[in-house]
């Protein structure tokens, strides 16, 4: 079966800018979680959506926003981007019930210049 | 919320030695502990994965044990090999629905 999907591969954009980001999960898959990925601080939990609710959130401002929709896909939003914004962006699907395996996409290389 | 501490940041061993990877956790709620493994460029994929209830499991050359008391788990991999060489982590999932949290990464480099 289809694995996760993140699109777009790449993007560069100017401080100020908006953007926003796409993932399709496995087929079945009801939760969503986003991460950002930069050199030196790991995988930075942005937020989980499980049946089109937002059921957890990390500890990010609130220009980073997200939604489901009801086929599970999700996109997270960034507004009024920062330099610091700049990094890989990576979604994990899995079915969302308690301790089941988390599959990534290939994440999106997000460039604020 | 889980914090997730894992250590080293680096680790460089020659080929055919063992690698160690360190975890701990804060939650005590914590019960699903999985690694992920992610070579340059590519995403993180899964290896290994442990569950409260057992304390060590084993898939050929990777080991992960656990130790609740101590909240921390460790990552073993034996007889190392180039294509070992990747960024593990570590990551922790509370009671209920809570989020998977991560640790900041290892960077293996096997030395052939």
């Amino acid at each position: 079966k289809a694995g996760v999907t993140q699109t777009p591969r790449y993007l560069i954009k100017t401080r100020g800018q908006q953007v926003t980001l796409s993932c399709s999960p496995i087929s079945g898959h009801r939760s969503v979680s986003w991460y950002q990925q930069t050199p030196g601080q790991g995988l930075q939990f942005l937020f989980e959506y499980f049946s089109e609710t937002q059921r957890n959130k990390g500890n990010f401002p609130g220009r980073f926003s997200g939604r489901q929709f009801s086929n599970s896909r999700s996109e997270m939003n960034v507004s009024t981007l920062e330099l610091g914004d700049s990094a890989l962006y990576l979604c994990a699907s899995s079915l969302g019930d308690l301790n089941t395996e988390a599959f990534f996409g290939q994440g999106t290389r997000l460039t604020v210049v | 919320g889980e914090n997730v501490e894992q250590h080293p940041s680096t680790l460089s061993v020659q080929e055919g030695d063992s690698a160690v990877i360190k975890c701990t956790y804060s939650d005590s709620a914590s019960n699903y502990f999985p690694w992920y493994k992610q070579e340059l460029g590519k995403r993180p994929q899964l290896i290994i994965d442990i569950r409260s209830n057992v304390g060590e499991k084993k898939d050929q050359r990777i080991a992960v044990t656990l130790n609740k008391t101590a909240k921390h788990f460790s990552l073993h991999i034996t007889e190392t090999q180039p294509e070992d060489s990747a960024v593990y982590f570590c990551a922790a999932k509370g009671g209920g629905n809570t989020p998977l949290v991560f640790g900041k990464g290892t960077r293996l480099s096997v030395i052939a």
